[in-house]
């Protein structure tokens, strides 16, 4: 059971934008900073945001990430079929002693 | 470009020790002093999880609920670094992963460079 949740599942036509929320709290991305994480069908994760906004070099800028209070958002804007993914936030939690991952997030292209 | 490759049984009987080693190419495990070298798991179906961490220096940091049963090594010589988890339950069914851990500093911590991940299951 995480400490950070995000949405089961989010959908959108290709071409139109989707965000995804992670939720935590004061112990975690409250005073870390978040990472987002893709992992496309039987792959490994990819680091997409590090930084809660910074893109790692080769990841379009189609990906944004922010962070606010406690929550953290991943955008994703003209949505593609091979951008059809798991998303997971990552960060370290001050009170668990342990990185922690968000529930994850299934994002379809419809 | 850094690459990253875990090896080790894919089949492990109940009570017993998971090993798995993860070789590091293209790059030294001690290039740098904000480098951990992380261990994560995935079971079927289910989210990620964080087992735990070294720096080339042998500083771990591991997962409280796993720390009981898990150990990480590294091996500068070799330029790898390993995980063992002892009594192993049907539970620890998971794929595997390795990957680079970038601490510039505190609670700024991510992940990467991935290893392409193996499953291991846990079955008599």
């Amino acid at each position: 059971q995480s400490v950070l949740t995000q949405p089961p599942s989010v959908s959108a036509a290709p071409g139109q934008t989707v965000t995804i929320s992670c939720s935590g709290g004061s112990s975690n991305i409250g005073n870390s900073d978040v990472s987002w994480y893709q992992q496309l069908p039987q792959t490994a994760p990819k680091l997409l945001i590090y930084d809660n906004n910074k893109r790692p070099s080769g990841i379009p800028d189609r990906f944004s990430g922010s962070k606010s209070g406690t929550s953290a958002t991943l955008g994703i804007t003209g949505l593609q079929t091979g951008d059809e993914a798991d998303f997971y936030c990552g960060t370290w939690d001050s009170s668990l002693s342990a990185y922690v991952f968000g529930t994850g997030t299934k994002v379809t292209v419809l | 470009q850094l690459q990253l490759q875990e090896s080790g049984p894919g089949l492990v009987k109940p009570s017993e020790t998971l090993s798995l080693t993860c070789a590091v190419s293209g790059g030294s495990i001690m290039t740098s002093s904000i480098y951990y070298w992380g261990w994560i798991r995935q079971p079927p179906g289910k989210g990620l999880e964080w087992i735990g961490s070294i720096h080339h220096s042998g500083i771990t940091s591991y997962n409280p609920s796993l720390q009981s049963r898990v150990t990480i090594a590294v091996d500068t010589s070799n330029n790898q670094f390993s995980l063992r988890m002892t009594s192993v339950t049907a539970a620890d069914t998971a794929v595997y992963y390795c990957a680079r851990m970038i601490t510039p500093s505190i609670y700024k911590d991510y992940f990467d460079y991935w290893g392409q991940g193996t499953l291991v299951t846990v079955s008599s």
